[in-house]
């Protein structure tokens, strides 16, 4: 079965930088896009950016750019999504999260698989 | 500020019918398929619905999405205790380029 694990919660100071894993399993890891989303405390679903695992492609939402950086490991089947220059307004939960559609088409933008979510805290 | 409007909150008995609008334009849900997600805080989202009316499987046909024009509608009949979450309207916005959310309803069933 599909599944999408990632790594454990993570606490950082102001100005640090996280990188969190998902890690594929149950399907084949180069055939569907992968995206970031995240949830704030009291907030909703914010989009990040998207991953093409099969060639590494990347597209990331204007507000992150400069501070995200989103990569892949085709040999663990991993995704990475590395976030500076963190503030207190980047704790949040940070989700990867499956395209139903497949590398070789347009993204779907919809998403089939989620992982359980990585807790972020930024604080002093 | 969200792309996308959603009320926040919708309720209802159980057994009873809810639904929850999801507002946008032309450069989102006007033009694109829209997704309806179900979130418990501490587990993963769940896809209910893609494409505007489409069920995954394993999405009891209790979940039912529409769309027209700008703006779309997901239905819940026979509501359960289980089914209070947050739920949220998903779409592309060409526009801005980038995945839009609505700002989530949460749903209580009394």
């Amino acid at each position: 079965q599909v599944q999408l694990v990632q790594s454990g919660a993570e606490v950082k100071k102001p100005g640090a930088s996280v990188k969190v894993s998902c890690k594929a399993s149950g399907y084949t890891f180069t055939s569907y896009y992968i995206h970031w989303v995240r949830r704030a405390p009291g907030q909703g679903l914010e989009w990040m950016g998207i991953i093409n695992p099969s060639i590494g492609s990347t597209n990331y939402a204007q507000r992150f750019q400069g501070r995200v950086t989103m990569t892949r490991d085709t040999s663990t089947s991993t995704v990475y999504m590395e976030l500076s220059s963190l503030r207190s307004e980047d704790t949040a939960v940070y989700y990867c999260a499956r395209d139903r559609g497949i590398t070789g088409q347009t993204s779907k933008k919809s998403f089939d698989y989620w992982g359980q979510g990585t807790p972020v805290t930024v604080s002093s | 500020q969200s792309v996308l409007t959603q009320p926040p909150s919708v309720s209802a008995a159980p057994g009873q019918k809810v639904t929850i609008s999801c507002s946008g334009s032309a450069s989102n849900i006007g033009s694109s398929f829209v997704s309806w997600y179900q979130h418990l805080p501490g587990t993963a989202p769940k896809l209910l619905i893609y494409d505007n009316n489409n069920r995954p499987s394993g999405i009891p046909d209790r979940f039912s999405g529409s769309k027209s024009g700008t703006s779309a509608t997901l239905g819940i009949t026979g509501l359960q205790t289980g089914d209070e979450a947050d739920y949220y309207c998903g779409t592309w916005d060409s526009s801005l380029s980038l995945v839009v959310f609505g700002g989530g309803t949460k749903l209580t069933v009394l």
